[in-house]
């Protein structure tokens, strides 16, 4: 399974801060998404990576990918308390699964 | 902008009743999903639906479940006979590609079995 796994679980800052999640997965993908989900709503896709590329901006999102490391992170600038949310991170899956989530980052941004 | 629509919001049933969810998919978009997720978990994948067929499934989609897309616009998921651990967040989501574009998700059906 392709299946990315968020790191941290959680994590709690101040308004205005920083926030950054990673990603691992197993094998070789084409690309790498994000989304995020307010607490009992539907996911929201956030960015898509493509395996040729390293970096991409949205706003204040900044997403890394590290084929070689099969690894991506997701950079949020400047937080504030509407990012408050959960993050995961998704893969094509190799076999018979269109996209595999991982089991998310609960982001709270204290204001 | 378009959205991807799931009714009822919270369905209640009693184990051993046949359930139906509903979805409206985004109008343009070929590609239709089912994903599921119990409380604090992850999001699980259930089917997709491509040109009125099931394309993929996964082994959480047993007997018990169906798909099937009755007109031009609504998707629907059955549970046959529901069991207790049916209860979940069941998610409709929608693309306009296949593996490689990004889902547009509904905002999920409450289900209870009890």
């Amino acid at each position: 399974s392709q299946q990315g796994e968020e790191d941290p679980q959680a994590l709690s800052i101040q308004e205005g801060e920083n926030a950054t999640m990673n990603c691992s997965y197993k094998t070789s993908i084409n690309n790498l998404q994000w989304y995020r989900q307010n607490s009992g709503r539907g996911l929201v896709h956030l960015i898509l990576i493509r395996s040729n590329e390293r970096e991409k901006h949205s706003g204040r999102l900044r997403v890394t990918l590290d084929t070689s490391k099969k690894s991506s992170s997701l950079l949020i600038t400047a937080s504030r308390a509407a990012d408050t949310a959960s993050y995961f991170c998704a893969t094509p899956d190799s076999g018979n699964t269109p996209l595999v989530f991982g089991k998310g980052t609960r982001l709270s941004v204290i204001a | 902008e378009p959205e991807v629509t799931q009714t009822p919001s919270h369905q209640v049933t009693q184990m051993g009743q046949e359930v139906i969810l509903r979805c409206v998919p985004i109008s343009n978009h070929l590609y239709f999903y089912w994903y599921r997720q119990i409380l604090g978990q992850k999001v699980e994948f259930l089917v997709s639906f491509y040109n009125n067929e099931i394309s993929e499934k996964s082994e959480i989609f047993d007997d018990q479940f169906s798909v099937e897309r009755p007109d031009g616009s609504n998707f629907t998921l059955k549970i046959r006979s529901t069991k207790l651990e049916d209860s979940a967040m069941y998610f409709c989501a929608s693309s306009e590609g296949g593996r490689n574009s990004p889902l547009h998700f509904g905002n999920g059906t409450r289900l209870t079995v009890t």
